[in-house]
């Protein structure tokens, strides 16, 4: 099955800055990267996603960008503030009829420092 | 708009006891529904997925169990909970066709002792 590996489990940055986390997968044939953001005993929330038919994908200061011959992914957090602190999960899946089998990675905890 | 709901919020079980953990979706109709679980400092591991009335499909082999009786209701059971089921259960939806977004409903932090 899809294995998803996450990078670094724990970032540090000064408020302004920016924030690159990354994920490989194993399945060539995932074609779905969501990315969640979770704060402490909160449910995840989705905050971006990409399909593999398109390389990079941007929302205001969030950004991903997808290296399918590299089978990559990662999450892009530009002027990075105080309320970005939380754990970020990256996930992936096959896209077919019958449902959507996340696979998630295990996560990022990211700290923005003031 | 789609509303997600989960109960209980909070659960403290005995091992050996039995589990009954409910989910229901407002605002839609015939959506995927998922069971989640997220152990302490841990990623998410799908358990259970359903993309129909009576449709489950079993991602990972344990004690546990999961039905869907209605279409927008989705349940989570044990007979015997062990120590190790304890966790944050995470019931998600999503409308599938051309839209594959998943979102999670507010969670039930689980303890079995």
């Amino acid at each position: 099955g899809e294995n998803v590996e996450q990078h670094p489990s724990t970032l540090s940055v000064q408020e302004g800055d920016s924030a690159v986390i990354k994920c490989t997968y194993s399945d060539s044939a995932s074609n779905y990267f969501p990315w969640y953001k979770q704060e402490l005993g909160k449910r995840p929330q989705l905050i971006i996603d990409i399909r593999s038919n398109v390389g990079e994908k941007k929302d205001q200061r969030i950004a991903v960008t997808l290296n399918k011959t590299a089978k990559h992914f990662s999450l892009h957090i530009t002027e990075t503030q105080p309320e970005d602190s939380a754990v970020y999960f990256c996930a992936a899946s096959i896209l077919r009829g019958g449902g959507n089998k996340l696979t998630f990675g295990t996560g990022t905890q990211l700290k923005v420092e003031l | 708009s789609q509303t997600i709901h989960q109960w209980p919020a909070t659960l403290v079980q005995p091992v050996g006891s039995p589990l009954s953990l409910e989910c229901t979706v407002e605002g839609t109709s015939n959506p995927n529904l998922y069971w989640y679980r997220q152990a302490a400092g841990r990623g998410l591991q799908l358990l259970f997925y359903s993309v129909g009335i009576g449709q489950i499909s079993s991602e990972v082999p344990q004690n546990l169990s999961a039905s869907r009786p209605q279409d927008r209701q989705f349940i989570l059971s044990s007979k015997k909970l062990l120590l190790s089921d304890s966790g944050f259960y995470l019931c998600a939806w999503g409308t599938g066709g051309a839209s594959y977004e998943q979102y999670f409903g507010p969670g039930t932090r689980l303890t079995v002792t």
